[in-house]
């Protein structure tokens, strides 16, 4: 079974600092995603990276794939109260399933 | 808004009852996921149909079965309920056979009593 532990589980921070939250695994991906929900909605996918070592930016938010394919992180600069959510990540492993993240949920506090 | 319809938004329902939850797909898509989330193990994976077929099983509970129909929309059928089954069930669609891009529906918030 794959599993795919984040790190932290819960972050409070303030409006304007940093953070950065962890995904990492023994397991393998040929791909990972990053997901963003909020309360009462289903998960919105924020990025997909393939490549190891691939960096994609969006915004403010930073997503970092890691050289052996195993973990990836999400660094946001300068957050904002709109950035406050659970955020997942997934793997798809070779059996083309999608295993989820246990989670970070950030809190932004204005 | 994803594009992806679930039914109802809430449900209640007491032990040992059956209940069917509804999900049209986005226009084009043609797999549709179901997944639960719950406080204690988070997003889990259930089950995938692609155009009609079964591809793919993940936790799914023998109590729980699914389908997809010719206008693809999907239904999944939860029966002999117990307390923990209680969660949220989402709905997520794809246009491939793959769940490289999957949007998701608002979810069905299921509690049973």
């Amino acid at each position: 079974t794959q599993l795919l532990e984040q790190s932290p589980q819960f972050l409070s921070i303030q409006e304007g600092e940093n953070l950065t939250v962890y995904c990492n695994s023994s397991s393998v991906f040929s791909s990972l995603q990053w997901y963003r929900q909020e309360p009462g909605e289903g998960p919105v996918l924020l990025v997909t990276v393939v490549t190891g070592g691939e960096v994609k930016k969006l915004k403010r938010l930073t997503f970092q794939f890691g050289d052996a394919r195993k973990d990836s992180s999400l660094h946001i600069t300068a957050a904002q109260p709109g950035d406050t959510g659970l955020y997942l990540c997934a793997g798809k492993g070779g059996n083309e399933k999608l295993t989820f993240g246990t989670g970070t949920r950030l809190t932004i506090i204005p | 808004d994803s594009g992806v319809t679930q039914t109802p938004k809430h449900l209640i329902t007491a032990t040992g009852q059956r209940v069917t939850l509804r999900c049209s797909p986005r226009s084009g898509d043609l797999s549709v996921y179901w997944y639960q989330q719950s406080l204690d193990q988070g997003l889990q994976f259930l089950i995938q149909y692609y155009n009609g077929e079964e591809r793919a099983k993940g936790n799914i509970l023998e109590r729980f079965s699914a389908q997809q129909f010719p206008d693809l929309h999907s239904e999944l059928n939860l029966s002999s309920l117990e307390l923990g089954d209680s969660a949220l069930y989402f709905c997520a669609s794809s246009v491939a056979d793959s769940p490289y891009e999957q949007y998701f529906g608002p979810g069905t918030r299921l509690t049973v009593t």
